[in-house]
């Protein structure tokens, strides 16, 4: 399968711990984005990347949220000191730089701040 | 400020009818519009995309309208089936590469 993929798939953590995920986009994307979503809502936009270089990040993206893509591969995003509010699906998302319109999704993360 | 409505009710129709949702957004001048789809735990799914300057695009059993004068979008599934029951989420690009999705609406084809 050369889809994009996401790990871990569910995490579970308590409030105050910090938490990674990792994102693998189709590996001739050169572009990845992160979304977060919340039970009955789209997705939001969180980050995207060209390559190595972070482009956008939304004001949603608190300082507490900080995303990666070091050799313009997989991606992770960290969040530190969580908080029950940051319980959601992270979904990882990647797109080739022509054609850039259409983005692929991952099957995302889920996790559970207690 | 920028907002994109979907029907916020699930979508009940009988296996071989027509399902139609709706998509209606303020404050935006896209440049296209895309449909998703999208399975409980499972990420979105690309179905179709449709440009400014285009009023309807088909695929197989799926047909997309763009009305930018109505900033409306509808979608349309033909002879539907159980298995085409998920949620149908509407997104909007209007610049930039980041999607503005809307809270989804949930479609289920009953037999």
């Amino acid at each position: 399968d050369t889809g994009v993929s996401q790990d871990p798939r569910h995490k579970i953590t308590k409030r105050g711990q910090n938490v990674t995920f990792r994102c693998d986009p189709i590996s001739e994307h050169n572009r990845l984005y992160w979304y977060r979503q919340t039970l009955g809502q789209g997705p939001e936009f969180l980050t995207y990347f060209q390559n190595e270089a972070q482009l956008e990040k939304s004001r949603l993206l608190s300082d507490r949220f900080s995303a990666e893509r070091p050799k313009g591969s997989f991606s992770t995003l960290e969040i530190q000191r969580t908080e029950q509010g940051d319980s959601a699906m992270y979904l990882c998302a990647s797109s080739p730089l022509t054609g850039a319109e259409t983005q692929y999704f991952g099957p995302g993360t889920r996790l559970l701040v207690l | 400020s920028q907002k994109i409505e979907q029907n916020s009710e699930a979508l009940n129709i009988q296996e071989g009818k027509t399902a139609t949702l709706t998509c209606n957004y303020t404050n935006y001048s896209p440049a296209y519009l895309q449909w998703y789809r999208q399975d409980p735990g499972r990420g979105p799914v690309f179905l179709l995309l449709i440009r400014e300057n285009e009023k309807e695009k088909r695929k197989e059993r799926l047909k997309v309208t763009f009305d930018t004068t109505l900033k409306q979008s509808l979608f349309h599934i033909t002879a539907s089936q159980p298995a085409d029951s998920a949620t149908y989420l509407c997104a909007l690009t209007g610049g930039g590469n980041k999607l503005t999705f809307g809270t989804g609406t949930q479609l289920k084809v009953e037999l």
